[in-house]
């Protein structure tokens, strides 16, 4: 089975612009979950999606968006970026949402 | 104080030695996950626990759950076994992370 995959691995961005990063789950898997990982905070919790449906927020701003399509695909969108955006951005998936997550790769997040 | 601590914080070994990795956590738990992350940014979850101990390979992880505590056993640690350890909880709602424990085994 392939794993998680998080498209794309490096973006690099300007301070005011939006970014979408993509996440594919592992097949079968319908809960996707979203992490942000920064040297200062470590990692936190953004959100968490089931069957299309966010179940979970973490404390991020409005600016943090996501969704899930039905097949169980999810993006996370990030508007408005600030410099402290910069980060590692995480997805992880599991069979349901009490299941273990198995993560992907990442994609980090450079605002300049 | 944060919801989850781990200690130590960093821990550097010699090739062979017993690791012990320690989680404490203050909120009511459905699961406590652990993670290993190696340099390069890449998270593989070891164990998934409520309750007892699991064993895989060399790493063992046990937790009671009357102390909300958690611990992290590596035997025969090996320099491959250097990296961030990671100790997670699920509360009500979500994933809440340690602060990590960076590992490194000298040759």
């Amino acid at each position: 089975k392939a794993g998680v995959t998080q498209t794309p691995r490096y973006l690099i961005k300007t301070r005011g612009q939006q970014v979408t990063l993509s996440c594919s789950p592992i097949s079968g898997h319908r809960s996707v979950s979203w992490y942000q990982q920064t040297p200062g905070q470590g990692l936190q919790f953004l959100f968490e999606y089931f069957s299309e449906t966010q179940r979970n927020k973490g404390n991020f701003p409005g600016r943090f968006s996501g969704r899930q399509f039905s097949n169980s695909r999810s993006e996370m969108n990030v508007s408005t970026l600030e410099l402290g955006d910069s980060a590692l951005y995480l997805c992880a998936s599991s069979l349901d949402m009490t299941g273990a997550q198995y993560f992907g790769a990442g994609t980090r997040l450079s605002v300049l | 104080k944060n919801e989850v601590e781990q200690s130590p914080q960093n821990l550097t070994a010699q090739e062979g030695e017993f690791i012990t990795i320690n989680c404490s956590y203050s909120v009511g738990i459905s699961a406590l996950h652990w993670l290993q992350q190696h340099p390069g940014g890449g998270i593989v979850s070891l164990f998934m626990l409520s309750s007892g101990k699991k064993k895989h390979g060399r790493l063992i992880a046990t937790i009671n759950i009357q102390e909300k505590h958690s611990s992290l056993h590596i035997t025969a640690s090996h320099p491959r076994d250097s990296a961030v350890y990671i100790c997670a909880v699920r509360g009500a709602q979500k994933l809440v992370f340690g602060q990590g424990t960076r590992l490194t085994i000298n040759p």
